[in-house]
């Protein structure tokens, strides 16, 4: 089974600054079954990256992903307001799993 | 445009059953997978499975396995997904969203564009 395992747990920063949250897998895994999905309080996820690194539709470009084998990335450029939330790794695919989520918060 | 509109909330005891619907629009069910996806309260998100209303086919979470039933209605655009011998931990918001295998013209591939809608989420409370 594989474990997908973000860091860090909570991100702490100002409207404006570059956020890079990690996401490590426990073995190998296809770049194009790794998607980062965004949640605010109360709401569905939101799917923002698949395949690693292609933005979902809507998805702004401030919003990157990057990454293979056991190690990828979401960087958000410059953060606005409403980009404070929690963020999701996923491998889906031939086996589905989360990572356990990191907090973008405000400092 | 694409939508999917769960049932209402339920509160259950625990042993018992519960089923909620997903009713897709916008999109033809067939062709997609639908997954579901819960999240206990102040909990990450648990993938709980998947099925292709193409055929039929399943994958569910080995955890889960033995308790869980996903079905589809094609003819309504709905899926379900069953719980039974629900127990405390078991309360969380359950969501349904499309994804997991793509399938046309007789064949049908992992989807690679993640989870790309979901539906609003359903409350299930299992309390005695």
């Amino acid at each position: 089974e594989i474990v997908l395992t973000q860091s860090p747990g909570t991100l702490s920063l100002s409207p404006g600054e570059r956020a890079t949250l990690s996401c490590r897998a426990s073995q190998s895994v296809s770049s194009s079954f790794l998607a980062w999905y965004q949640q605010k309080p109360g709401q569905a996820p939101r799917l923002l990256i698949y395949g690693a690194s292609s933005r979902a539709t809507g998805i702004p470009d401030r919003f990157g992903g990057s990454g293979s084998g056991t190690d990828f990335t979401l960087t958000i450029s410059r953060l606005e307001p409403e980009d404070f939330a929690l963020y999701y790794c996923q491998h889906y695919g031939t086996s589905w799993t989360f990572g356990q989520g990191t907090k973008v918060e405000i400092k | 445009q694409v939508q999917l509109v769960q049932s209402g909330a339920e509160v259950k005891k625990p042993g018992a059953s519960v089923k909620v619907s997903c009713k897709a629009s916008g999109y033809t069910l067939i062709n997609y997978g639908i997954t579901w996806v819960r999240q206990a309260p102040g909990q990450g998100l648990e993938w709980m499975g998947w099925i292709s209303a193409y055929n039929g086919n399943t994958s569910y979470a080995q955890k889960l396995q033995g308790r869980l039933t996903m079905t589809t209605d094609t003819s309504t655009s709905t899926a379900y997904m069953e719980l039974r011998s629900l127990r405390s931990d078991d309360t969380a918001v359950y969501y349904c969203a499309r994804g997991g295998l793509y399938c046309n013209f007789g064949t049908c591939y992992y989807y690679s564009y993640g989870l790309d809608f979901w539906g609003q989420g359903t409350t299930v409370t299992v309390s005695s």
